[in-house]
């Protein structure tokens, strides 16, 4: 069970952008770094954005996160038909003691 | 170029074992913690547990859902970990990603491919 909370879907027109929420609490989002993952269809999950808004190297500046309070967002601006795949938030829980993932998004172009 | 390569996947029955190995190249092993998540089919993903490094006395956590059942070792003389998997149960089909951990913060920056566990009769 998902302690972070997504919606299931989203989509947009190419060059559009879209933004995907990610809902935690206090022992999650609220006292630790988001991380957002991209996977593809087919393929592993690959880091996306790290310490709630960073790129790593590679990663376009389509992409951006944020984070407020229990709450973080990933968007993608100027969408393209390859960023289709199902977008994951992530943080470590201090009161589980171990890593919680959203319930993932799927994205899609229109 | 850092890659981790999972292996050990296979059909078991419920009840039974199964160890899955990870060889990791093209990084200093010894000083990543790293993870196993799994992914069951057209699920999300789920953290399983990790094991830090020896600066960390290599300690381990796990997800509930497999405590106790599930053990992760590593051994850094082969750049390897392990994840040991008694007291399968159905709910444990999926696929299994080893993972690891950025030295500087959280993110799982670098992911394997994936080996397939089934449990079933």
């Amino acid at each position: 069970q998902s302690v972070l909370t997504q919606p299931p879907s989203a989509s947009g027109t190419p060059g559009q952008r879209v933004t995907i929420s990610c809902s935690g609490s206090s022992s999650n989002i609220g006292t630790n770094n988001v991380y957002w993952y991209q996977q593809l269809p087919g393929t592993a999950p690959k880091l996306l954005i790290y310490r709630n808004n960073q790129r790593p190297s590679g990663v376009p500046d389509r992409f951006s996160g944020s984070k407020s309070g229990t709450s973080a967002s990933l968007a993608i601006s100027g969408l393209r038909s390859e960023d289709e795949g199902d977008y994951y938030c992530g943080a470590w829980d201090g009161s589980l003691s171990g890593y919680v993932f959203g319930t993932g998004t799927k994205v899609t172009v229109l | 170029e850092v890659q981790v390569v999972e292996s050990g996947g296979g059909l078991v029955q419920p009840g039974g074992s199964l160890r899955l190995s990870c060889a990791a190249s093209g990084f200093t092993f010894s000083d990543h913690y790293m993870n196993w998540v799994r992914q069951a089919p057209g699920k999300g993903l789920e953290w399983v547990g990790r094991i830090r490094n020896k600066l960390n006395s290599y300690t381990t956590e796990y997800a509930a859902s497999v405590k106790a059942r599930f053990t992760i070792s590593r051994d850094d003389s082969k750049n390897s970990v392990y994840l040991q998997m008694n007291s399968l149960k159905s709910e444990d089909t999926a696929l299994y990603y080893c993972v690891r951990k950025a030295v500087a913060d959280g993110s799982l920056d670098y992911w394997g491919q994936g080996t397939l566990v089934t449990v079933s009769s």
